[in-house]
């Protein structure tokens, strides 16, 4: 398998632009996770989905952040408008249930700069 | 607020020494993860240890969990230079469909050649 894929790699916006990070999962993992990591505040989980349903989204910072996941292969993460303060490196990763597993797979991370 | 603080935040060593690394967390749990970043890329898990267990080995890695005193450490025996990386312990309070993991910032790990 090719692991939790994640688009872009790399972005740089201006402040006010709409971002969009999308993430592919592994195949067959009904767990999705969206994190952000800083210095400053570390690791941070933003939101996670269960077959698809958002589950929990207590972790995300304001309106201006949306993430959606139309199908079991495929979620967006969306900031807008974009500020400075959402720089960061953007992970999403996926679990699988069965047989109680509880390990995450980790994406490459996106790292967002917005000037 | 951050549910596992590591200890130290840095630690050098020489190659073949052992890196000792340790979490403390505040919740009781339902397991808790060690993982490892390297730099520019994502985390890998390392290991589990759940909370009815007190020690687990995988190789070079040796975790231990006290419930007792909410605090867990990792091992990294005969180290190596590739072992540098951060390493961040993550906790679950519970499983199932609400099962998410909290990270604590990290350690960082340099290994000296």
């Amino acid at each position: 398998d090719a692991g939790v894929i994640q688009s872009p790699r790399h972005e740089v916006t201006e402040m006010g632009q709409e971002v969009t990070l999308r993430c592919k999962p592994i195949s067959g993992h009904d767990y999705l996770f969206w994190y952000r990591q800083t210095m400053m505040r570390g690791l941070e989980l933003l939101i996670y989905f269960n077959n698809n349903v958002p589950i929990d989204d207590s972790g995300m910072p304001e309106d201006r952040f949306s993430a959606k996941m139309p199908n079991a292969s495929f979620s967006t993460l969306k900031i807008q408008p974009s500020e400075p303060r959402d720089s960061a490196v953007y992970f999403c990763a996926s679990k699988s249930s069965s047989g109680h597993q509880e390990t995450q797979y980790f994406g490459p991370g996106t790292r967002l700069l917005v000037l | 607020s951050q549910q596992g603080e590591e200890d130290p935040q840095a630690l050098s060593i020489q190659e073949g020494e052992n890196a000792t690394m340790n979490c403390s967390y505040k919740t009781s749990i339902n397991n808790l993860q060690w993982y490892r970043q390297n730099s520019g890329r994502g985390l890998v898990h390392l290991i589990l240890i759940r909370s009815n267990e007190r020690e687990k080995h995988s190789g070079r890695l040796r975790v231990t969990l006290d419930t007792s005193k909410k605090s867990s450490s990792l091992l990294i025996t005969a180290s190596r230079a590739a072992d540098t990386a951060s390493y961040f312990c993550a906790t679950a309070t519970h499983t199932g469909a609400n099962s998410k993991l909290t990270f604590g910032k990290g350690i960082t790990l340099s290994v000296r050649p």
